[in-house]
């Protein structure tokens, strides 16, 4: 498509539910990242992906946070057993190979996780 | 995490000033990025410096990656109403491991008074 797009746009869970956020690349992009956005905070690196390849995962906060792309295009990140803590935008990217930070990412519009 | 120093947290000006908003970091960086995120969207991608002492500009938007490769800044001349939002610094680190990721301020918020 034409641009990064990201489902649902807001997602509201009780505490101890798992959930699953979607993300669409732009079509041809090879990198894909997943970054967490905290209120009143800028955003924060979660894991990379170069194809269905998991490169770094070195910002997951917990086990209960798992990122996969099985086939190279599309990805789920999950959270098990959500917490207060967990509530924030979780924002997608993808960019060219090797040029996710040289000429920056394109980011979808997030999803709003509130967890009460 | 890590996150940048950026400041001012927050500007009111009026219609028609300049602007300047800086960052500062304790490590270095070889790729500096500016991004604009309004309400409700992700950041979109403003300017993108390579190079110590690079001097970019994007219309009315200018940006410098400092010498030191610890800091930078970003001017908007001339503001006018669609220029308010959050504008954030980001840095890549410059070691080869996670040298994907990137490091985000906390952000600038802007309001334009017309």
């Amino acid at each position: 498509g034409a641009g990064v797009s990201q489902s649902p746009r807001y997602k509201v869970a009780k505490r101890g539910q798992d959930v699953a956020l979607r993300c669409d690349p732009i079509s041809g992009h090879v990198s894909l990242f997943w970054y967490q956005q905290a209120l009143g905070q800028g955003p924060e690196f979660l894991t990379y992906f170069q194809n269905e390849a998991q490169l770094d995962k070195s910002g997951l906060p917990s086990d209960r946070f798992f990122a996969e792309r099985p086939e190279g295009s599309v990805s789920t990140l999950k959270i098990q057993r959500t917490q207060q803590e967990d509530s924030a935008v979780y924002l997608c990217a993808s960019s060219l190979v090797g040029q996710g930070g040289t000429y920056g990412y394109t980011f979808g519009s997030g999803t709003r996780l509130t967890v009460v | 995490g890590q996150q940048l120093n950026q400041s001012p947290q927050s500007m009111f000006i009026q219609e028609g000033e300049d602007v300047s908003m800086n960052c500062t970091s304790s490590s270095i960086f070889n790729t500096w990025l500016w991004y604009k995120q309004d309400p409700g969207e992700g950041p979109v991608l403003l300017i993108a410096l390579y190079k110590a002492g690079e001097l970019t500009s994007n219309g009315r938007l200018t940006a410098q990656f400092g010498i030191t490769r610890k800091d930078s800044f970003l001017n908007i001349s001339a503001s006018i109403p669609s220029d308010v939002g959050i504008y954030f610094c980001a840095g890549q680190p410059y070691s080869g491991a996670g040298s994907y990721q990137l490091t985000f301020g906390k952000g600038t918020k802007l309001s334009v008074i017309p």
